[in-house]
């Protein structure tokens, strides 16, 4: 079963707009929240990351947001560009195992 | 840098027949993991590899089997192949254990089961 579950499967954007993917979990014992990007042919990148002692973390356009008592974590992409199509991944890792989310395909319509 | 390097990129298979892949890590990178993409269900886990020894393993069946070399290569193997082994399987490496540092994905190897 998905450890991580991640929203929206799908999600189109105008060219300037914000795109918003979320994702929660429910073993607290995860001690790191990386996010991956996946352009098509390709393996996924990491992205950004986060670990659950800071709330925010920024990274040019891209901010993760983490809230530790809902466990809820997201990502933000702010000025949304056609470059910034992919499918991005959040993941949570445990033990030296990382689970990722099911995925979002995000489009930025230009 | 080379990146990681995944061999074949793709290949057709029938059922019931068996299929090796293979992967080289970035120079230098000691932990190889495995995981399969299929659309829907995004990178399930299947194993890592670290210095030769198998740390973690996903909840595949006993078909989905792999090793790693002492350069640090590994191969996967799926024997008994089923139709819904056709996915995407990914490598990807990683200086030190996965949940610690940055992974680093090859493009992957695309397999179809007819």
């Amino acid at each position: 079963q998905q450890q991580v579950k991640q929203s929206p499967q799908s999600l189109i954007v105008q060219k300037g707009g914000i795109s918003i993917i979320n994702c929660a979990y429910e073993n607290t014992a995860f001690d790191y929240f990386p996010w991956y990007q996946q352009f098509p042919g390709k393996g996924p990148a990491l992205l950004i990351a986060i670990r659950p002692d800071v709330s925010e973390k920024k990274e040019g356009r891209f901010t993760i947001s983490f809230n530790k008592s809902a466990k809820q974590f997201s990502l933000h992409i702010m000025d949304s560009q056609p470059g910034d199509s992919a499918t991005y991944f959040c993941a949570a890792s445990w033990r030296d195992k990382l689970s990722f989310g099911a995925g979002t395909t995000v489009t930025v319509r230009a | 840098k080379a990146g990681v390097t995944q061999t074949p990129r793709y290949l057709i298979k029938t059922r019931g027949q068996q299929v090796t892949l293979s992967c080289s890590p970035i120079s230098g990178h000691r932990s190889v993991s495995w995981y399969q993409q299929t659309p829907g269900q995004g990178l399930q886990f299947l194993f890592e590899y670290f210095s030769e020894t198998q740390r973690n393993k996903g909840n595949f069946p006993g078909r989905f089997s792999g090793r790693q070399f002492s350069n640090s290569r590994s191969e996967m193997n799926v024997s008994t192949l089923e139709l819904g082994d056709s996915a995407l399987y990914l490598c990807a490496s990683s200086l030190q254990f996965t949940s610690t540092g940055e992974l680093f994905f090859g493009e992957g190897s695309r397999l179809t089961v007819l």
